[in-house]
């Protein structure tokens, strides 16, 4: 099966810009979705195909792809976006799905 | 509106049998899959399955098959996760989440609130 790479930790300064990003083999067919997940709570979709978001996430969120690289940029981070993101996208393998490792975000 | 409730937090011994649920409502339950993640203590998101209620087709992580058995009873509109004889390394917060799938996207749009399980002597 696939294997999604993720930097397990990046800080950005509170209203700055700050890019994560997430590599796999499976990046060059399948578009990445990505989660935010803050202590004690469920994971939440933020990013989901080319670059949509769902309703409620704020626009400062967004997603773009590059080869075997897709990329959640927070553009003005603030300080409740600091949280553990998560990538995931689908496997080769029928109907199946990989995660990234995770990224801890730290907001200065 | 779309809602996933799961069971509530379980502490069983090691060898013991288990079964949690994860009720979902606000829309078509047999017409999404439905998939487990797992999440150990202070670690990262794993896939473990899907299953598709209206027909449960289900689909393992080899990591997971075996291991578990995921199944659904679109009479209550609700997904289960079994063990048959638990391990200390089952413990994790478990959580379903409804799943989109198409040629190009696979994304979980709405979790649960998850299950705590732990596994203790």
């Amino acid at each position: 099966s696939s294997e999604l790479t993720q930097d397990p930790a990046v800080s950005v300064a509170l209203g700055q810009t700050v890019r994560i990003t997430c590599q796999g083999d499976s990046l060059r067919s399948y578009y990445a979705s990505w989660y935010q997940q803050k202590p004690g709570q469920a994971p939440v979709l933020v990013i989901y195909g080319k670059n949509n978001r769902p309703s409620g996430i704020p626009d400062r969120f967004s997603g773009s792809s590059s080869g075997n690289t897709a990329s959640l940029t927070i553009t003005g981070a603030q300080a409740e976006d600091e949280a553990d993101y998560y990538c995931n996208s689908r496997d080769s393998s029928d109907n199946h799905c990989v995660f990234g490792g995770g990224t801890k975000l730290t907001v200065l | 509106e779309v809602q996933l409730v799961q069971s509530g937090t379980e502490v069983k011994k090691p060898g013991e049998s288990l079964k949690i649920s994860c009720k979902g409502s606000g829309y078509s339950f047999t017409s999404h899959w439905i998939a487990w993640v797992r999440q150990m203590p202070g670690k990262g998101l794993e896939w473990m399955g899907i299953i598709y209620p209206g027909d449960s087709d289900t689909r393992y992580s080899p990591s997971f098959q075996g291991q578990v058995t995921i199944s659904a009873d679109k009479s209550t509109s609700a997904a289960y996760l079994q063990w048959s004889s638990l391990k200390a390394s089952d413990t994790a917060m478990y959580y379903c989440a409804r799943v989109y799938i198409d040629f190009m996207m696979y994304y979980f749009d709405y979790w649960g609130q998850g299950t705590l399980v732990t596994v203790s002597s």
